[in-house]
């Protein structure tokens, strides 16, 4: 069974914290993406990775860079957490040729 | 750049009846298309996906959705709603030459009363 997995379910922090969400795929999957999911914007896409070290900007990625050490995990990091960007959080994989994306279960992130 | 529209953001429907949600894009070159589905407290699911060939496509739960080129649609169909189909809908687009990216609609809240 494919499966992504985010590191926290819940998680709340301070204004001005560095806040570090991890996913890791168990797919052997080229591609991984990071989405954040707001009522009635849907899903926006802050930064994908088609490659090992290799990431691109998304539509929003301002107040948040990436990480992709190893093909399996990518992590979304906030240098200086914000209250604006108190969201639900969403990690993606998919094979390189376009495949599906699967999803991870999200992470709620506050930010007080 | 891309856009993805679903014209409903909320439905309300009685158990048995049909349920059509829209969804149109702006990208006019090669596509592919989704449709998913977030039940409340769950991850997103994929309901159903058209790459090619024929326009009408099923997918599980006895949805189906029809791929109009020529109105850059791509509306969710299910003849008759049950309550378990209470959920968030999205549709999503990928274009080809934009590589893997895919983007999001706002999302329709589906609420089924039994």
């Amino acid at each position: 069974d494919v499966k992504v997995t985010q590191s926290s379910r819940y998680l709340v922090k301070r204004t001005g914290e560095k806040v570090f969400l991890e996913c890791v795929q168990d797919m052997d999957h080229e591609n991984m993406f990071w989405y954040r999911q707001d009522p009635g914007l849907g899903l926006r896409l802050i930064y994908f990775s088609y490659d090992v070290k290799m990431k691109e900007k998304g539509d929003i990625p301002e107040g948040y860079s990436v990480s992709r050490e190893k093909k399996e995990r990518f992590s979304l990091i906030l240098e200086s957490a914000s209250t604006n960007q108190t969201s639900m959080y969403l990690c993606a994989s998919s094979t390189l040729a376009g495949g599906v994306p699967f999803f991870g279960p999200g992470t709620r992130l506050t930010v007080l | 750049a891309q856009s993805v529209s679903q014209h409903n953001h909320h439905v309300i429907l009685s158990e048995a009846a049909s349920l059509e949600l829209g969804c149109n894009y702006s990208y006019g070159g090669t596509v592919n298309l989704f449709w998913y589905v977030q039940y409340p407290g769950q991850h997103l699911q994929l309901l159903l996906k058209y790459f090619s060939g024929d326009p009408l496509v099923k997918g599980i739960k006895g949805f189906e959705a029809e791929f109009i080129k020529s109105k850059f649609s791509f509306n969710l169909r299910k003849p008759s709603v049950q309550w378990s189909d209470t959920a968030e809908y999205f549709c999503a687009v990928n274009e080809e030459a934009a590589g893997n990216k895919l983007t999001f609609g706002g999302g329709t809240r589906v609420l089924v009363k039994p």
